[in-house]
C-alpha cells in the first residue's frame, strides 16, 4: 500500500494521560499536514511540515500539543494532558509543494478521550 | 475572511437527480478549489479540483461551476447513483498552503 497510512486508527485514553499518533506519508512528498476533524465539520488545520522543517502551526494547536517529522519522513503528534475537547478525528495528509497539486489523505487516528 | 462557506447541510437526492453542493469564499487570493469526497471512517479523496482561470470543469459526472466575480464555486453531480452517498467538502488554499474546508454536505441518494 503505498497511501498515507496513520496509526493506531483508533485510541481511546483518559482524560490527563498523554497520546502519540504516527503518520506515513507518502514517501515522495515532502509536505506532511495534521488536520483535526470533529463530528459534522470539515478538517481543521492544525500543522504542516516541508521535510522536517515545521512551517506553520495553527492556533489552534494549543502548548499540549506537538508535532514532530524527524529526517523528513515519518511524522508523529503527540497530545499532552488529553482533555475531553480533544476527542475528535486527527488526519494526516501529503503532497508534493506544487500549486494545485493534490493532498493525499490517511483514514486518520479518532481519539476518545474519557 | 479565511472562511469557506458551504451550503447545503445536507441532501437528499433520488437515484438519476442532480445534486448541487455550493460553497462561497472571501480571500480573493485563493487559487486553488478542490471538492473532497468522504465515506464514514476514511479520510476524505480529492474528487475535483479547479483554478480561477477556468469558469468550468467536467469529470465524468462531477463538474465544478466557477463564479470568480462572485467568489462563488459548485459541484454538479449528474445521474447520481447511491454510491455516491458520502459527505463532500469544498476547499479553498493559497497556492501550495494548507486547505480550508467547509463544514461538509452530507448527500444521499435514494434509489
Amino acid at each position: 500500500d503505498t497511501g498515507v497510512s496513520q496509526n493506531p486508527r483508533h485510541k481511546i485514553t483518559k482524560r490527563g494521560q498523554n497520546v502519540t499518533f504516527r503518520c506515513d506519508p507518502i514517501s515522495e512528498h515532502n509536505r506532511l499536514y495534521w488536520y483535526r476533524q470533529t463530528l459534522g465539520q470539515g478538517p481543521e488545520f492544525l500543522t504542516y511540515f516541508q521535510n522536517e522543517a515545521q512551517l506553520e502551526k495553527s492556533r489552534l494547536l494549543s502548548d499540549r500539543f506537538s508535532a514532530e517529522r524527524p529526517k523528513g519522513s515519518f511524522s508523529t503528534l503527540e497530545i499532552q494532558r488529553t482533555e475531553q475537547g480533544d476527542s475528535a478525528m486527527y488526519l494526516c495528509a501529503s503532497s508534493f509543494p506544487r500549486v494545485g497539486t493534490e493532498a493525499f489523505f490517511g483514514q486518520g487516528t479518532r481519539l476518545t478521550v474519557v | 475572511q479565511q472562511q469557506v462557506k458551504q451550503s447545503p447541510q445536507s441532501l437528499i437526492v433520488q437515484k438519476g437527480g442532480i445534486s448541487i453542493i455550493n460553497c462561497a469564499y472571501e480571500n480573493t487570493a485563493f487559487d486553488y478549489f478542490p471538492w473532497y469526497q468522504q465515506f464514514p471512517g476514511k479520510g476524505p479523496a480529492l474528487l475535483i479540483a479547479i483554478r480561477p482561470d477556468v469558469s468550468e470543469k467536467k469529470e465524468g459526472r462531477f463538474t465544478i461551476s466557477f463564479n470568480k466575480s462572485a467568489k462563488q464555486f459548485s459541484l454538479h453531480i449528474m445521474d447520481s447513483q447511491p454510491g455516491d452517498s458520502a459527505t463532500y467538502f469544498c476547499a479553498a488554499s493559497l497556492s501550495t498552503d494548507k486547505l480550508i474546508f467547509g463544514t461538509g454536505t452530507r448527500l444521499q441518494v435514494f434509489p
